[in-house]
Parts: C-alpha cells; structure tokens; sequence
C-alpha cells in the first residue's frame, strides 16, 4: 500500500539532546513538508522540500534541520537550540508544491523531559 | 497577512442532527480552500478542494461550499463515526504554503 510512514511514533528526550524524527513516503511524490502541531494552534509549517536535494524554511525553522538526499525521505532532526521542542509532528506529501492536496502520515508525538 | 477562522471550536451533535462547520478566511487572491478531517492521534486526511465562489463538492454525509469569504462543511445526518476534528486551510495566490485554520472537533453521540 502506498503512503507516508513517520517514526518512531513517539520519541523522549532530555533537554540538550537532538533528535532525529523519520519520514518515507512509497507515493512517487516530489514535495514533502514538515509541520508541527500544537494544541490550540493551526498547523504551522517548519520546512518543506519541492524536490530532491532542495529545501526551503517554513515559518518555525528555527531550531530545526532537514535533509532530501533521496525523493523517498525527509528526515527532520531537532535540536537543542529548539526552545519549546514538546509537539505533535506531521509529515506531508503532495505531487508537487502547487497543490494544496497533501498526504499526511500519523505523526510523531516527542515530548522533552 | 493570510488568516483562518474556524467556528465553532467545539459542536456536539446527537446522530441524526444536522449542521454546519464554519471557515473565515482573508487572503489577498484564493487559489484554493481545503478541508481535512483528523482523528486523534492521527495525521489529518484529505476531503475537498474548492477554488471559486459558488463552488460545492460532496463526499457521503459531507457537503463543502464556498463564498468570497467563507467555507462551509455541512454534515447531514451525522453518525458517531464522523467525530473528528475538521481543518479548514487556504493557499494565497502570492505564496506556495498553506495557512491552517484550528480547527473545530465534532463529536456526534449516538
């Protein structure tokens, strides 16, 4: 079946720690996007990718990284200059960055200790 | 700078009661307005798209419609299985991304 895997599923960490959440997507899809949800608030978009080898900031970029060496895979990674890292995070896919048409996975809840 | 208003933040509805799901937007040109439902826990799912004013789309028990400045989900006859919290989100002509709304959570008792 194709979609959008996201691990782990949930992720602890200590304050100071980086931490490397998964995304792999089987859809043939060009654009990937990492958003980060938070009670209360909409989605927010923290980086997207349109294609391989290329990446932009979203509007929480801050304190995050991200790679696409591979159309499959958009790993984020969050790192400790992140100030308020305890989210829901989603990964998204969509055929190309000019729909609004996305596929999301089911998330990865990371809570900082 | 683009905006999105979801209301109520919170409905209940017993199985079989009818209503309607508000979304405000304001965006300097719309080049689309997009429903998705989340269940909890989950990653959000896809519904409509809708591009123009006047515009409707349906999906079993679910009908979109759209205004210059507005959006709404209307759920006829609900059942428990439609509980969910339903996003509304926008794309601005100007710019690729697309700017959520909070959402509001349905729960349909049976």
């Amino acid at each position: 079946d194709g979609g959008i895997t996201q691990s782990p599923k949930y992720l602890f960490r200590k304050e100071g720690q980086n931490v490397t959440l998964s995304c792999e997507q089987n859809l043939n899809h060009d654009a990937m996007y990492w958003y980060r949800q938070d009670p209360g608030q909409g989605l927010r978009l923290i980086y997207y990718s349109q294609i391989v080898n290329d990446f932009q900031k979203g509007d929480i970029a801050e304190g995050y990284s991200v790679s696409r060496e591979k159309k499959e895979s958009f790993p984020l990674t969050v790192t400790s200059a992140q100030k308020n890292p305890t989210a829901f995070y989603l990964c998204a896919s969509s055929t190309s960055a000019n729909t609004g048409e996305l596929f999301f996975g089911e998330g990865s809840r990371l809570t900082v200790l | 700078e683009d905006q999105v208003t979801q209301s109520p933040e919170a409905l209940r509805l017993q199985e079989g009661e009818s209503s309607s799901l508000n979304c405000s937007y304001t965006v300097s040109g719309l080049r689309g307005l997009f429903w998705y439902r989340q269940d909890p826990g989950k990653g959000p799912e896809f519904l409509f798209t809708l591009y123009s004013a006047g515009e409707e789309k349906e999906k079993e028990r679910l009908k979109a419609t759209l205004t210059k400045k507005e959006s709404f989900l209307h759920i006829t006859a609900p059942k428990p299985e439609d509980s969910a919290t339903y996003l509304c989100a926008v794309r601005d002509t100007g710019f690729q991304k697309l700017v959520f709304g909070t959402g509001t959570r349905l729960l349909v008792s049976p």
